[in-house]
C-alpha cells in the first residue's frame, strides 16, 4: 500500500502570495488532517477532513483553508502569506474520524516565505 | 491550559536503554500516542496507551500511569538509527490532538 504523499516537496513564496499544498490519503483512508511544524511552536493542528466535510479546526487564522476531495485528496490553501507561515507542513491519514490514536503521516511540504 | 511536557534533549549510549518522560496537563484524557521522527522525514507511530501499565513493541515500551498524568517512552538495545525526535500526543475535550514539543534523542558509539 501506498503511503501519505504530499507535494510539493518544497516551496518558496514571497510575503502576500498564496499557496495550495495536496496530500493523497493512504488508500481507503477517509480522514485527512493537517498540521504546522516549526522550530518553536512544534507540531500544531491546522485542520482535519473527513467525507469531504471539515470536522476540526485548530486555533489559526482564516487565511489558512482547506478542502477534501470525493476520492479523499485534500488541498490547504494560505493566503496572503506572512514570514511566519515559514514552516513544514504536514498531512496525516486515518481511516476514521475522531480521536485517532494511530495517524500515518507523509513527508511534508517545507514552505520558505520570503 | 492543555499541554504535554518533554524533555527537549535526552543524550544515551549505543546499546543502552533511555526513557524519555511526558507529563501532560490536560481537559480530559483520551489516551497518549507516541511518534518518531527523523530529520527531514515523516513522524512515524511508535505506540499507543490508553490505560495505565506498559505496552511493549519490540525495543520500543511505553508506559502510562493516568493518576500521575505521566508517560514514557522506552528504547531498548538503542541503535545509531534510533537518533531522532521523539513526540508524545494526546487529544482533548473537542478532539483536538496536542502534542508535546519533541525530544531530541542523540545516540554515542
Amino acid at each position: 500500500k501506498a503511503g501519505v504523499t504530499q507535494t510539493p516537496r518544497y516551496l518558496i513564496k514571497t510575503r502576500g502570495q498564496q499557496v495550495t499544498l495536496s496530500c493523497s490519503p493512504i488508500s481507503g483512508h477517509r480522514s485527512v488532517s493537517w498540521y504546522q511544524q516549526t522550530p518553536g511552536q512544534g507540531l500544531q493542528f491546522l485542520f482535519e477532513y473527513f467525507s469531504e466535510t471539515q470536522r476540526n479546526k485548530g486555533n489559526f487564522p482564516g487565511r489558512f483553508s482547506g478542502r477534501q476531495f470525493s476520492n479523499s485528496r485534500s488541498e490547504m490553501n494560505v493566503s496572503t502569506l506572512e514570514l511566519g507561515d515559514s514552516a513544514l507542513y504536514l498531512c496525516a491519514s486515518s481511516p476514521l474520524t475522531g480521536r485517532n490514536e494511530k495517524l500515518f503521516f507523509g513527508s511534508g511540504t517545507q514552505l520558505s516565505v520570503l | 491550559g492543555q499541554s504535554l511536557e518533554q524533555p527537549s534533549e535526552v543524550t544515551a549510549v549505543e546499546g543502552a536503554i533511555v526513557q524519555i518522560n511526558c507529563t501532560y496537563q490536560t481537559s480530559g484524557f483520551y489516551g497518549l500516542s507516541w511518534y518518531q521522527q527523523h530529520d527531514g522525514g515523516a513522524p512515524t507511530f511508535l505506540s499507543y496507551n490508553a490505560l495505565d501499565g506498559l505496552e511493549e513493541t519490540g525495543r520500543f515500551s511505553s508506559f502510562l500511569s493516568r493518576s500521575d498524568s505521566y508517560g514514557y517512552l522506552l528504547l531498548q538495545e538503542l541503535q545509531m538509527k534510533d537518533s531522532a525526535s521523539y513526540f508524545c500526543a494526546t487529544h482533548n475535550r473537542d478532539d483536538k490532538i496536542i502534542f508535546g514539543k519533541g525530544t531530541r534523542l542523540h545516540i554515542l558509539p
